[in-house]
């Protein structure tokens, strides 16, 4: 059955310390795997699109990390404004699905 | 340019009363899909349309929930005879396949999301 799982449910970091938030799939193919972020009251933002295990993307600062089983975004010394639900998606590659993950809420204290 | 947008915001009926939700993609984006995420569940899938193909409806929950999509663009959903169960945000997304390395992948814009609650 494929399935996403995302570690930890919840984060609380100090402004400024760094750490990575987890997402393991199983599924029957792999099309790609995307991050959104998800702010209060509004729909998942886009933020990466990873297709092959070794492959890597950034911006600002966060960093997405993609392997034949999982994927990490890490975040190199986070502020405030980065604090939000982050949540993992993954298309297979038979049908039309994406299959979520139940999201990492994220909480960075100044 | 406009991103993907729904209406109404909020909702809120009573149950057994029909309800119908909307979404208005990004222009040009040939594919629509539509979510519901409830409080601590991860978005659930249920129904994608893509240009005037039939559309995938393997994820609605019952046969009281139906959408349509005109003209290839404006998507309504309707939910039938409404439970309380079936409050949750709705979201929309839209998209249009892309090919990287010889892969189509489909990277989804989300609307603002439509808050239903049943009472």
């Amino acid at each position: 059955e494929d399935q996403v799982t995302q570690s930890p449910e919840a984060l609380r970091l100090q402004e400024g310390e760094s750490s990575s938030l987890n997402c393991s799939y199983t599924v029957s193919g792999l099309r790609g795997l995307f991050w959104y972020r998800q702010d209060p009251g509004k729909g998942p933002e886009f933020l990466f699109t990873l297709y092959s295990a070794g492959e890597e993307k950034e911006k600002e600062r966060l960093k997405a990390t993609l392997t034949k089983k999982e994927s990490f975004l890490h975040i190199t010394a986070p502020k405030p404004e980065d604090s939000a639900t982050y949540l993992c998606a993954v298309q297979v590659s038979t049908g039309n699905q994406f299959y979520f993950g139940t999201g990492t809420s994220l909480t960075v204290i100044p | 340019g406009a991103g993907v947008s729904q209406s109404p915001s909020n909702k809120v009926t009573e149950k057994g009363k029909d309800v119908e939700l909307r979404c208005d993609p990004i222009s040009g984006h040939t594919a629509l899909y539509w979510y519901r995420q409830s409080l601590g569940q991860g978005l659930e899938f249920l129904i994608y349309f893509q240009g005037n193909s039939a559309p995938d409806k393997s994820g609605l929950p019952s046969d009281r929930f139906s959408a349509e999509r005109t003209g290839g663009s404006v998507s309504t959903l309707t939910i039938q005879r409404t439970q309380q169960e079936d409050s949750a945000v709705y979201l929309c997304a839209s998209s249009s396949p892309t090919v990287t390395s010889g892969i189509s992948t489909d990277t989804q814009y989300f609307g603002p999301g439509t808050r239903l609650t049943v009472l």
